[in-house]
């Protein structure tokens, strides 16, 4: 079975910390990975595509990826109360979403 | 903005009844997803198609819900006959190639009593 894992959470920082979001997965043919933001109500929405080792940077975002470890995460910098949501890691080559990550900023 | 349109929005329905959702994929996307979400499961992968052929529906119940796709604007999950477990959120999803992200709908949020 193919799994995704995400640290259970949830996660709570005090506004303008840094907010750190991490996903495991076992699939070692993924290519294409992806992080979503999902507002309570809502549907999830794309934020963060990476599909090389190392960095990538949005704005207050930054997604890491890390093949040989299998491990990919989502920084937020500067957090502010409108992060809060849930975070969920995709792995696309199974199409399989992580459980996500309760994220709250706290003014 | 391109969008991903689900019909219903919200569904309430007794068991024992049919429930069909729509989704209408964004246009020159050619892979779509159903999905269902709820607190204790996560998000779901129920089926998906590419280009309107089935390519996998493991993930549904097969004995009662059925999935198809009977044009490019249009993709449908039924639920017959429904039961109080398939209460949750389903949601459509599309995306234009691998290697993109998808394109989530605003889902559909099926309650059954």
């Amino acid at each position: 079975q193919k799994e995704v894992e995400q640290n259970s959470g949830p996660l709570s920082v005090p506004e303008g910390a840094i907010a750190s979001l991490n996903c495991t997965y076992s699939d070692r043919v993924s290519q294409s990975f992806f992080w979503y933001r999902q507002y309570s109500g809502k549907s999830p929405e794309l934020i963060m595509s990476i599909y090389s080792n190392g960095d990538k940077e949005d704005g207050r975002f930054t997604a890491q990826l890390n093949k040989a470890s299998q491990y990919v995460s989502l920084l937020i910098r500067d957090s502010q109360p409108s992060d809060s949501a849930t975070y969920l890691c995709a792995v696309m080559a199974d199409m399989r979403f992580g459980a996500g990550t309760r994220l709250t900023v706290k003014p | 903005d391109a969008r991903v349109t689900q019909t219903p929005r919200h569904k309430v329905t007794e068991m024992g009844q049919e429930v069909t959702m729509r989704c209408q994929p964004i246009l020159g996307h050619n892979t779509v997803f159903w999905y269902r979400q709820t607190m204790m499961q996560g998000l779901e992968l129920l089926a998906y198609f590419r280009n309107r052929a089935p390519l996998d529906d493991s993930g549904m119940p097969k004995d009662r819900f059925s999935a198809e796709m009977p044009d490019a604007t249009l993709a449908t999950l039924k639920i017959q006959p429904s039961e109080p477990r398939d209460s949750a959120v389903y949601f459509c999803a599309s995306v234009q190639g691998a290697g993109y992200g998808y394109t989530f709908g605003s889902g559909t949020r099926l309650t059954v009593v």
